[in-house]
């Protein structure tokens, strides 16, 4: 079936926009997490959703960041008034995480560059 | 909260050998070990996992090794191709608790012809 999907592959943006991305997970897939990965660096979790709800928000990095999902399924992270700092490439990935099956599933992600 | 240290940062070898990277983590409740391949400008994807009821796991030439009692688990690779040439995350988490995972920092393995 349909991997995880997430749009825009590309995203150029000048200092101080807005930007929304957006993050199609497995369906049926439960979990939905949103990860950061900077040039030549590690996977930094910014937040979780099980169902609609994201019990953990604790790894977005401001107030700018926030992240929403609607029907259990879509997700969208939106970054307010980007900073040159924001840029890197934002990971999508889902589970099922009904504790048997906690592999997670990655999507291409979205390199963000904020000029 | 969980830590995962991850060594080396950077592997280099020569085809046909093997490689080992290991991690180490911090919260004994942990009960899952994933280990994820990520090629240049592609996406993380799982090649191997291990659950703490068992040792180790091999497929084909990649094998995991979990010691519980010391925190710690190893991806092992033999007889290295320049096609595993790629970073290798580790990963912890606790299955059934808040499903989020804990991450390693990378190893960038080049495998040389």
């Amino acid at each position: 079936g349909a991997g995880v999907s997430q749009s825009p592959s590309n995203k150029v943006t000048e200092k101080g926009k807005d930007v929304e991305l957006r993050c199609d997970p497995i369906s049926g897939h439960t979990a939905l997490y949103w990860y950061r990965q900077s040039l030549g660096q590690g996977l930094e979790f910014l937040i979780y959703f099980q169902g609609n709800s994201a019990p953990d928000k604790s790894g977005l990095p401001s107030d700018r960041f926030s992240a929403e999902r609607t029907g259990g399924s879509v997700s969208t992270l939106t970054i307010q008034r980007t900073q040159q700092e924001d840029s890197a490439v934002y990971l999508c990935a889902s589970s099922l995480a009904q504790g048997a099956g906690d592999t997670q599933y990655f999507g291409p992600g979205t390199r963000l560059t904020v000029l | 909260g969980e830590n995962v240290e991850q060594h080396p940062s950077t592997l280099s070898v020569q085809e046909g050998d093997s490689a080992v990277i290991k991690c180490t983590y911090s919260d004994s409740a942990s009960n899952y070990f994933p280990w994820y391949k990520q090629e240049l400008g592609k996406r993380p994807q799982l090649i191997i996992d291990i659950r703490s009821n068992v040792g180790e796991k091999k497929d084909q030439r990649i094998a995991v090794t979990l010691n519980k009692t010391a925190k710690h688990f190893s991806l092992h690779i033999t007889e290295t191709q320049p096609e595993d040439s790629a970073v290798y995350f580790c990963a912890a988490l606790l299955s059934g608790g808040s499903y989020i995972p804990t991450f390693g920092r990378g190893t960038s393995l080049i495998v040389h012809p």
